[in-house]
């Protein structure tokens, strides 16, 4: 069962256009939102993050924003260069007993920014 | 500040051996966590550890196990590989294991 659920493997954008990545979940004992950007025969890097107790998180170009009501999550990129084409992760975090389970990755979306 | 760093980075082995890979976390961060990644499942977790001890564990078989030392520097043992174990092993640190998680580049594990 897959919880964290990202149904667009690619996603293609003109450079200088805004893309639109999202993501959707079903469990709603996730309390913490992070997305990661990877390139290939490389380790996730983190890119922006989001709590449970917001709607909307915005670091530059990269915004992040939260409707836990849908349980959807979507990752605004604006404006699009060349240099974003990689893979996008998104992830989630449930808090335990113990502290924080680990991350539950979506299958990430490729996106492709074209010249 | 050095970021994650896991070695080796590229590992042969075969059917039935052991391997051990190693996580330096970064510097400050008590909290290492370790990830699968593959084709077909995608990024799965395996297990964190904090304070040396293991806090919380993923739907992965005995044969993964680990262990974090007081410097907060990682191991993780496969034993008896399979075929399937193949795959990209990543490292993620954060202060105390509530905060974002940075990972390092992994250890790519091919198994004949």
């Amino acid at each position: 069962d897959q919880q964290v659920k990202q149904n667009s493997p690619s996603l293609s954008v003109q450079e200088g256009r805004i893309s639109i990545l999202n993501c959707d979940y079903t469990n709603s004992m996730f309390d913490y939102f992070l997305w990661y950007k990877k390139y290939p025969a490389e380790g996730p890097t983190f890119l922006i993050s989001i709590s449970s107790i917001k709607d909307k998180n915005e670091d530059g170009r990269f915004t992040v924003f939260l409707n836990k009501s849908a349980k959807h999550l979507s990752l605004h990129i604006v404006p699009s260069q060349p240099g974003d084409s990689a893979v996008y992760f998104c992830a989630a975090r449930a808090v335990s007993g113990g502290g924080a389970d680990g991350l539950t990755f979506g299958k990430g979306t490729h996106l492709i920014i074209q010249p | 500040k050095a970021g994650v760093t896991q070695t080796p980075r590229y590992l042969i082995k075969t059917r039935g051996q052991q391997v051990t890979l190693s996580c330096s976390p970064i510097s400050g961060h008590r909290s290492v966590s370790w990830y699968q990644q593959t084709p077909g499942q995608g990024l799965q977790f395996l297990f964190e550890y904090f304070s040396e001890t293991q806090r919380n564990k993923g739907n992965f078989p005995g044969r993964f196990s680990g262990r974090q030392f007081s410097n907060s520097r990682s191991e993780m043992n496969v034993s008896t590989l399979e075929l399937g174990d193949s795959a990209l092993y990543l490292c993620a640190s954060s202060l105390a294991g509530l905060e974002t998680q940075y990972f390092g580049p992994g250890t790519r594990l091919l198994v004949l």
